[in-house]
Parts: structure tokens; C-alpha cells; sequence
């Protein structure tokens, strides 16, 4: 049971260059995730999807683009990639959305560390 | 805007010492809280959650976490750490209609 799945799992990219970020879950789950994880301020949202078919904003989408290509996967795109993109990434499921149940722990991914140069 | 603070952010200890780490979250409501680790080179797990009830909490591992809803506190707790507790603790809280927000995670680093 894999659970979550994110590729690559490292990466280095020239500032303007873009990327997608690829994840996928096999827990059946509805609701997904992409977070960033920067020294000192935890995991900030970027962006989720409450559900196949539709996406939604988090904390700090600015830069970012996301796809819901079906129920397992979920991928995040830069378009353009910058310094203050250099992170780790994380992919997360939970079984319906955390904001609609309270019983809904996240399943996260091993994570991808991107840096920008 | 809901925020979640982790007032440490580095703790060294020695095994079988005591270990508490604190968080403190801003909204005022009904509140669901969590505790997630992240042992070197993994991802992030669930280690214990607070959904109502009993405020003292018991997670994996002998973990344990105290709500106190008077300080807005939700601390973490463990008696005797050791050496494999070496993580980053991140404390999570999520109110009604909002989402899930993270604290800016506490490093441990537990010395055999």
C-alpha cells in the first residue's frame, strides 16, 4: 500500500524555467493537497481540491498552477519558477475535505525539495 | 485570520528526559487540534488529535497532549524521550469553516 506518491523527489531548476510536480494517492481519498514547507513557518497551503473536478487557493497560490486529473492525481505546476519558490513540497490526501470533517487526518507524501536558482 | 504559534523552535535534550512542547492557536471557537512528526527523511505523520472530550490526549508512541482551552494552549508531552524521538513536531489546528493551519514547527534533538 504506497499511500502517496510524489516524483520527483528532487530538483533543480534556473530561475524562469517551469515544472510540474507530479502526486498521486491510491487510499481512495476525495480531497488533496499541496503544501510548502519553509524553515520557521511550517506548512502553508498552495493549493487543494476539494474533490474531483474542482481546485481551490490556499495560503500562497501566487506562482502555482494545479490540476485535478482524476481522483488519485493531483499535480502542481510553476510556470515560471523563482528563488522564493526553492522549498519542500508536499502532496497530502485526507478522506473528505479537513474543512468539512473533523475525522479527516492528511496522509502526506515523502516530498519533493526544489531549488531555484 | 486563525495563526498557530510554536514558541520553540530547536530543543536539545538527553534520553529519559522530559519533553513539552507548546502551542498556542488565536481562534476563539470550537477548535480541532493535532500534532503531526516528521522523522529525518519522512514525511509527515499524525501523532495524536483533539476532537472533543477528554482534553488530555493520548497519541502514538507515549505521546500525549494537554488542551487547555482557557490559554488556547494544546501542548505536547512525552516522560522519557529518546534517541528515535529525534523529529520536527508540528502542531496543527483547524476551527470550523477554516483550514487546516500548521505552527512553524519545533526541531528535537534527543542526545543518546
Amino acid at each position: 500500500n504506497a499511500g502517496v506518491t510524489q516524483t520527483p523527489k528532487f530538483q533543480v531548476l534556473k530561475t524562469g524555467q517551469s515544472m510540474t510536480l507530479q502526486c498521486a494517492q491510491d487510499m481512495n481519498h476525495n480531497s488533496m493537497y499541496w503544501y510548502r514547507q519553509d524553515p520557521g513557518m511550517g506548512l502553508r497551503l498552495i493549493y487543494y481540491s476539494a474533490s474531483e473536478g474542482t481546485t481551490d487557493k490556499g495560503e500562497v497560490p501566487n506562482g502555482y498552477n494545479v490540476s485535478r486529473l482524476n481522483k488519485r492525481e493531483f499535480s502542481l505546476r510553476l510556470e515560471s519558477a523563482a528563488p522564493s519558490q526553492t522549498s519542500v513540497y508536499f502532496c497530502a490526501s485526507s478522506q473528505i475535505l479537513t474543512e468539512s470533517s473533523y475525522n479527516s487526518p492528511l496522509h502526506f507524501g515523502n516530498g519533493t525539495r526544489l531549488t531555484v536558482t | 485570520a486563525q495563526s498557530v504559534s510554536q514558541h520553540n523552535h530547536h530543543v536539545i535534550l538527553s534520553e529519559a528526559a522530559s519533553l513539552e512542547l507548546g502551542c498556542n492557536y488565536s481562534y476563539g471557537g470550537t477548535v480541532n487540534l493535532f500534532w503531526y512528526v516528521q522523522y529525518p527523511g519522512q514525511h509527515l505523520q499524525l501523532l495524536l488529535k483533539y476532537f472533543s472530550g477528554d482534553p488530555l490526549v493520548k497519541g502514538i508512541k507515549g505521546f500525549e497532549a494537554e488542551f487547555i482551552k482557557s490559554k488556547f494552549s494544546f501542548n505536547l508531552r512525552k516522560p522519557s524521550v529518546q534517541w528515535s524521538d529525534t523529529a520536527e513536531y508540528f502542531c496543527a489546528v483547524k476551527a470550523a469553516g477554516n483550514k487546516l493551519t500548521f505552527g512553524g514547527g519545533t526541531r528535537v534533538l534527543v542526545k543518546p
